[in-house]
């Protein structure tokens, strides 16, 4: 069936560095990834999503990039603060043929002051 | 206030009494889906629904249904729980444009 691996399960980086992590899906007909951040004990909350048609999207310090051929997409965070630490969750979803969204795994990261 | 609101946040049950998870939404959304998320293995869907009476699998369906007889509500069944339904379950909504917005999340433990 459809998955998405997601790297690195664990992140550690000292506050003002940048923060990468990334996500491949299988499902060809996926065209929408989002990106949540679950703070512990708290719901997923978006923080940044792209869908097929743009290569790249930017809000603040968090940037998304999609290679659609290789089926690829990051997440970027620039000058990290100790409020970024968090568990991060990407996932991929069509709009078409159903609303399935398979998630990755996500990556704990943690910030350090 | 936009909310997706679940019912019970925690719940501990006993196997095989049937249960029911609660969840509504005050968006309009058409759409909803219910998740469970387990350590090391992100959110798993299990069941979502298009619009009322349109309801399909997810990844992780097996021993639960689900109902949608009005937009706002999504309730989640557990028929005859098993300890491996243990895990922290949660509701979503998203208009087509896909957003999703997740209820606070319900801790379920079956002994």
């Amino acid at each position: 069936g459809e998955n998405v691996e997601q790297h690195p399960s664990t992140l550690s980086v000292q506050e003002g560095d940048s923060a990468v992590i990334k996500c491949t899906y299988s499902d060809s007909a996926s065209n929408y990834f989002p990106w949540y951040k679950q703070e512990l004990g708290k719901r997923p909350q978006l923080i940044i999503d792209i869908r097929s048609n743009v290569g790249e999207k930017k809000d603040q310090r968090i940037a998304v990039t999609l290679n659609k051929t290789a089926k690829h997409f990051s997440l970027h965070i620039t000058e990290t603060q100790p409020e970024d630490s968090a568990v991060y969750f990407c996932a991929a979803r069509r709009f078409y043929g159903g609303f399935k969204t398979i998630f990755g795994a996500g990556t704990r990261l943690f910030v350090k002051a | 206030e936009a909310q997706v609101t679940q019912n019970p946040r925690y719940l501990i049950t006993v196997t095989g009494k049937k249960l029911t998870v609660t969840c509504s939404q005050n968006m309009n959304h058409e759409y909803m889906s219910w998740y469970r998320q387990d350590p090391g293995l992100g959110l798993r869907q299990i069941y979502y629904s298009m619009n009322v009476e349109v309801t399909d699998k997810g990844d992780v369906p097996e021993g639960y249904k689900v109902s949608r007889k009005e937009k706002r509500n999504f309730p989640l069944i557990l028929e005859s729980p098993s300890p491996n339904q243990t895990s922290l379950y949660f509701c979503a909504s998203s208009s087509e444009g896909g957003v999703a917005f997740f209820g606070q999340g319900t801790r379920l433990t079956v002994v």
